[in-house]
């Protein structure tokens, strides 16, 4: 069962635009999110993260959103840039639990 | 700060061998995990540790075994090599929030 869902696998957008990424949850007792990106051959790095008490967090080019009624949250990136083509992945937990549940991951492309 | 370490980067097995996937991290972190990545399937935590001495099974624990000696090391252990566990293995560490993550061993078994 998979707790965390992240549709619409691959994303192409242009150099300069806004890219959205879109993450689902069923645990409605998860209150702390982090978005992890991945270039081939390495290892996921840290993004960006919120907690369940915010409904936003902002860190230069990438914000993301929660909505907890909906269980949803979202990783914008304005402007995206060529060097954003990457896999995202949104992981989601209970703070100081330090079990991390992973979604499958978006593939973003760039266009330059 | 060489952050966390795995070795192997890249290896191929026979069916029936057996091998330790090296994990080690030097940011004294308690907390230690072993992932696998499958194409489009995301990151499934197979075994993690909450202190030296102290392991416990993930998602996905059949066919690996792990140990906990150490701060630093946490090995993975594939006793009888299976095709279904051709993937790429991602170590990972972590002090309460967010995790930092090895660069991955890729593993084909054939």
């Amino acid at each position: 069962d998979q707790q965390v869902k992240q549709n619409s696998p691959s994303l192409s957008v242009q150099e300069g635009r806004i890219s959205i990424l879109n993450c689902d949850y069923t645990n409605s007792m998860f209150d702390y999110f982090l978005w992890y990106k991945k270039y081939p051959a390495e290892g996921p790095t840290f993004l960006i993260s919120i907690s369940s008490i915010k409904d936003k967090n902002e860190d230069g080019r990438f914000t993301v959103f929660l909505n907890k009624s909906a269980k949803h949250l979202s990783l914008h990136i304005v402007p995206s840039q060529p060097g954003d083509s990457a896999v995202y992945f949104c992981a989601a937990t209970l703070y100081g639990n330090n079990r991390l549940a992973f979604g499958k991951g978006n593939q973003v492309v760039v266009i330059p | 700060n060489a952050g966390v370490t795995q070795t192997p980067k890249f290896r191929i097995l026979k069916i029936g061998q057996s091998m330790t996937l090296q994990c080690t991290q030097d940011m004294n972190h308690n907390y230690m995990y072993w992932y696998r990545q499958d194409p489009g399937m995301g990151l499934k935590l197979i075994y993690y540790s909450v202190g030296a001495g102290i392991t416990d099974k993930g998602e996905v624990p059949n066919g690996y075994n792990v140990s906990r000696s150490t701060t630093e090391d946490f090995p993975l252990r594939l006793e009888l090599a299976a095709p279904s566990q051709t993937s790429v293995y991602f170590c990972a560490s972590s002090m309460g929030d967010g995790y930092t993550f090895g660069s991955g061993t890729r593993l084909t078994v054939v």
